[in-house]
Formats: structure tokens, sequence, C-alpha cells
């Protein structure tokens, strides 16, 4: 596609249930970010992965939050036990390769966890 | 830790004035640093970048000034526009992981 596709764009769950969200990003980029924002904040890292590297998961708040990237291309961002303070927006973002800083985002997936 | 901050978290100005938006850093290792505005219900837009080996880089319309000395970034808008309203965030990449994030100014231009 012309952009970063991300799905949902919101979604409503109750507290302990398994979510997960998806991110399409600009075909031929082969590096993928996944940050997240609570309102009026600014964007905390997540992970990262750049082509067939092992990913950089430093930024992950805890075990129940985990993501992969299937074929170098879609990724998904699994949170299990969802938990309220996991209620935020979470942005994916993908750039053409580790050496260029432009990075494109996505809308973001709103994540409201009852 | 590393970080990346900013020191005001809201700017207003006049349109036609011109914006100066400012970011500290503390990661000397930075090999870039960027300049992204967020504009309501949006993801991230990349404005400008600047190498860290630079202390001037110029685009259309901004500037960004790096004062390694100081560990200080800037951005400069001139002749703000109502459409330059936004979050905007300075961010640090150094190359082995993803960009950093600073937690923003909120830019108001005033009709």
């Amino acid at each position: 596609g012309a952009g970063v596709s991300q799905s949902p764009s919101n979604k409503v769950t109750e507290k302990g249930k398994d979510v997960e969200l998806r991110c399409d990003p600009i075909s031929g980029h082969t590096a993928l970010y996944w940050y997240r924002q609570s309102l009026g904040q600014g964007l905390e890292f997540l992970i990262y992965f750049q082509g067939n590297s092992a990913p950089d998961k430093s930024g992950l708040p805890s075990d129940r939050f985990s993501a992969e990237r299937t074929g170098g291309s879609v990724s998904t961002l699994t949170i299990q036990r969802t938990q309220q303070e996991d209620s935020a927006v979470y942005l994916c973002a993908s750039s053409r390769d580790r050496a260029n800083t432009e990075a494109f985002f996505g809308q973001g997936t709103r994540l409201t966890v009852v | 830790g590393e970080s990346v901050g900013l020191h005001l978290p809201t700017l207003s100005v006049q349109e036609g004035d011109n914006s100066i938006i400012n970011c500290a850093y503390s990661n000397s290792a930075s090999d870039y640093f960027i300049w992204y505005k967020q504009e309501s219900g949006k993801g991230p837009q990349f404005i400008i970048d600047i190498r860290s080996n630079m202390d001037k880089r110029q685009g259309q319309r901004v500037t960004v000034l790096l004062n390694k000395t100081v560990k200080h970034l800037s951005l400069q808008i001139a002749a703000t526009q109502p459409g330059d309203s936004a979050v905007y965030f300075c961010a640090e990449y150094t190359g082995r992981r993803a960009l950093t994030f600073g937690s923003g100014t909120r830019l108001q231009v005033q009709p």
C-alpha cells in the first residue's frame, strides 16, 4: 500500500482478555517499529525489527507483550491478559532500512481496556 | 539512562511569527537527531533530521540547530501558519536501535 496500515483502528476489550494488533508496513521497508502513546504523552518505544536480525525487545513493558514479524513484512503485537494501564494508542512505523532516519507512521490503534 | 526531553510543554505564537521549539538530549552517541510533527488523531510525520557532525540544517521554512557542547537541539519554524499547530517531538537515533522520542511540545498558532 501507499503507507503504513494498522488494524483495527479502535479496539475495546475487557480486562484480562488477549488482543492482537496488526501492522502492514510500506512494501520493501526492512525496519519496523512499535510504539505506545498514552494520552498527551510521548512515544514509548516497544520493539524494533530490522530485516532478519533478532528484534530489539528492550522496550516491551512486561512478558504479557510480544510481537512477531512474519516474512519480513506484516507484524502483530500481542498483549495477553490486558490491564487497564495498557490503554493507549499503539503506533507502528516502518523505514526503508536501519540507515534511513525517516520513519513512516501508521494512524495507530487506540486500545481501551475496560 | 539515556533520554530525550523537551524544555517547554506548550508554545503559543501569533500567525506569521517565527517559532522556536527546544529539546535537550543526553546520549552523546546519537548519530542523528530528528524532528517529527504529530497532528491530532494522526501518527507522527517526519519533518527534518540532522546528522551529529552538523550544527545546522535548513528545510522548507524549518531550520534545525544542533549544539553538541550543551546537548541541545532546536527547531525553528519561519512565518508560522495555523497548519503548523501540532505536537512536535524531537527524537534521537543511534543506528543500533529504534528512534527514542521526547515527551513533545504543543505548538498553538493564534490567528
